[in-house]
């Protein structure tokens, strides 16, 4: 399967602890996306990477939440200090660069804080 | 801010029946619009897409969807659903300028019933 995969797909966590998730996109794409899904919403976007440059955040993204793209292939996330509201899904998606792309999704690591 | 309206959340047909979900976006310029499908325990995947043309789109499994430019809305059709067609139906919408950045709706959860 060559699309996009997300690593790990399940994550329980203590509350305060650190995670991180790891998304891998499609290998040619150059662009990859996070998103967080909680119950009964649809995704709302996080960030968004052009290669390794990290070109917009949400406001929903607090300080507590970084995302690196460091080679331009591959990504994580990481949240520091896990609240109880951080329990989502996160899904990365990746597509090519240009105005007429689609994004293609990954399954997603779903976050459960206790 | 830019949204996305999906005012039915919970759709349950027969098999058979004819589908129309609706979809509604707010203006900000240019946009290019989406239907993803998320069956169950799967990724989101690309039901059909507009960018530009023809209003009237056909994408997979049978499903089509029109562009109304004037009422703002990309509405989600199917003649006659199966029981296969079970699943949450994700409308979403990219601004031009936004780097394919997707903002989506809530969800229809579309349950088909034998």
């Amino acid at each position: 399967d060559t699309g996009v995969s997300q690593d790990p797909r399940h994550k329980i966590t203590k509350r305060g602890q650190n995670v991180t998730f790891r998304c891998d996109p499609i290998s040619e794409h150059n662009r990859l996306y996070w998103y967080r899904q909680t119950l009964g919403q649809g995704p709302e976007f996080l960030t968004y990477f052009q290669n390794e440059a990290q070109l917009e955040k949400s406001r929903l993204l607090s300080d507590r939440f970084s995302a690196e793209r460091p080679k331009g292939s591959f990504s994580t996330l990481e949240i520091q200090r896990t609240e109880q509201g951080d329990s989502a899904m996160y899904l990365c998606a990746s597509s090519l660069e240009g105005p007429l792309t689609e994004a293609f999704f990954g399954q997603g690591t779903r976050l459960t804080v206790v | 801010a830019q949204s996305v309206s999906q005012h039915n959340h919970h759709v349950i047909l027969s098999e058979a029946a004819s589908l129309e979900l609706g979809c509604n976006y707010s203006y900000g310029g240019t946009v290019n619009l989406f239907w993803y499908v998320q069956y169950p325990g799967q990724h989101l995947q690309l039901l059909l897409k507009y960018f530009s043309g023809d209003p009237l789109v056909k994408g997979i499994k049978g499903f089509e969807a029109e562009f109304i430019k004037s009422k703002f809305s990309f509405n989600l059709r199917k003649p006659s659903v199966q029981w296969s067609d079970t699943a949450e139906y994700f409308c979403a919408v990219s601004y031009t300028g936004t780097a394919s950045k997707l903002t989506f709706g809530t969800g229809t959860r579309l349950q088909v019933t034998l």
